[in-house]
């Protein structure tokens, strides 16, 4: 089946410090990939919508600067908390649209970000 | 986008069939019925998905109403492993992004 993977699976920084969360599918090519936030007993917002050499298309209310997305490549997606302040804590999920009419999006195991 | 509807919670017993309802009274011609899951502390995992005919897998089964307004996961023998929160999502092909909704938690007696 489709894997995705991200790293790291858990980070700890001190806030004003930038974090970086890698989205990897690891046996199929995604020219789409998805980044959600996730905070405790919520379901998942979803951040961006991301294509593989295009901008990333941000959800209303998501701050395209605090939150840089970069598709380098088919298999990779990365997110960048920019500055990061304590309320940016959160469980970081991403997923990537397998190449099929069906639309099955395949999601990472998640990313916890604690911002001290 | 349209949206369903899902019971906050159910509990079953383990070994039993589960049968977690969605509502989708507002869906279109071209939406998929997708169901996912998420364990805690993890990604979301994908169960199943459906247009119109019921579909079968390894894990679930996915009964769709016949006018399309309603469809059911079930779970035909419920095991520990099972408890996690159920989303039922419609997906319109074109657009391929996921709105979660807040789900179904679905626990499960020993």
């Amino acid at each position: 089946g489709a894997v995705v993977s991200q790293h790291p699976s858990r980070v700890i920084c001190k806030s004003g410090t930038s974090v970086k969360i890698e989205c990897r599918s690891l046996d199929f090519q995604a020219t789409t990939m998805f980044w959600y936030r996730q905070f405790p007993k919520q379901s998942l917002m979803l951040m961006a919508t991301s294509n593989e050499g295009s901008k990333a298309t941000y959800e209303q209310g998501v701050e395209k600067d605090k939150f840089l997305i970069n598709h380098a490549s088919l298999t990779l997606s990365t997110l960048t908390v920019t500055s990061a302040h304590p309320e940016d804590s959160s469980f970081y999920i991403c997923s990537a649209l397998g190449r099929s009419s069906t639309d099955t999006q395949y999601f990472g195991p998640g990313t916890r970000l604690t911002v001290l | 986008d349209a949206k369903t509807t899902q019971p906050n919670s159910m509990e079953s017993n383990e070994e039993e069939p589960v049968h977690l309802p969605c509502n989708h009274s507002t869906i279109s011609g071209t939406d998929y019925i997708h169901w996912y899951r998420q364990l805690p502390s993890q990604g979301p995992e994908y169960v199943i998905h459906g247009l119109t005919s019921n579909v079968n897998n390894r894990m679930a089964s996915l009964a769709i109403a016949e006018d399309r307004k309603s469809s059911t996961l079930i779970l035909h023998r419920a095991t520990l492993r099972d408890a996690a929160v159920y989303y039922c999502i419609l997906v319109v092909s074109s657009a391929s992004k996921i709105i979660f909704g807040s789900g179904t938690r679905l626990s499960i007696r020993p």
